[in-house]
């Protein structure tokens, strides 16, 4: 059974410094993995998807790497923003067209 | 191009009742998932839809159960309600073939008193 964890469960920054997020699964034969934005009682927002066959991707001030072999993947957000706060949410896509959620990782950035 | 919508936006029900939600897949896509979500938690995959069939399942219950129409939009169904089951609902649409990236309505928030 997969399981994804992300670390930390929550954070708080000042504005202009910049920040990783963590994300672990458990099971690496997955097809690709996605970063999620959520807003407050709110839907999901994709912020970036990687393949299973790619080690990164970027958009902006996002960037997004994989490491399948030690079931890792991280979020780096450059120059944080107010508007950046939000919970971020990785995703991992297996099989059977199974998607597994982390908890999320709360973020606040304080002006 | 459309996005994935949702109605109703919320929705209070009575324990035993039964429910229905439903939702527009973003123009183009061709499958269409479920996911629940609890509050402070992650979403959890229901099932999904692929050319108006299930093929896949998550850890839930035959009274939670799913329709997708020819046009590709869908319905989740809800019988015999329980308390647990207040949740927000996620649906979400992707098109086979570009990496299944997932397109996520604004939700159903279900409250079951």
């Amino acid at each position: 059974k997969q399981e994804v964890t992300q670390i930390p469960a929550a954070l708080s920054v000042p504005e202009g410094e910049n920040l990783v997020l963590n994300c672990s699964f458990t099971d690496s034969a997955i097809y690709n993995l996605q970063w999620f934005r959520q807003d407050p009682g709110k839907g999901l927002t994709s912020l970036l998807l990687i393949q299973s066959s790619q080690r990164e991707q970027t958009s902006g001030r996002l960037n997004a790497s994989l490491d399948k072999s030690s079931g890792r993947s991280t979020l780096y957000i450059a120059a944080s923003q107010p508007g950046d706060s939000a919970t971020y949410l990785c995703a991992v896509s297996g099989g059977y067209q199974k998607v597994t959620f982390g908890t999320g990782t709360k973020l606040q950035v304080i002006p | 191009e459309t996005g994935v919508t949702q109605s109703p936006t919320h929705l209070i029900k009575t324990r035993g009742q039964q429910v229905t939600l439903r939702c527009s897949s973003q123009s183009g896509h061709n499958t269409v998932s479920w996911y629940q979500q609890a509050l402070g938690q992650g979403p959890q995959f229901i099932f999904q839809y692929y050319r108006e069939e299930e093929n896949g399942r998550g850890n839930f219950p035959p009274r939670f159960s799913g329709l997708q129409f020819p046009n590709y939009s869908s319905e989740l169904n809800v019988n015999a309600l329980e308390l647990d089951d207040s949740a927000l609902y996620l649906c979400a649409s992707s098109f086979v073939g570009t990496g299944e990236k997932l397109f996520f309505g604004s939700g159903t928030q279900l409250s079951v008193l």
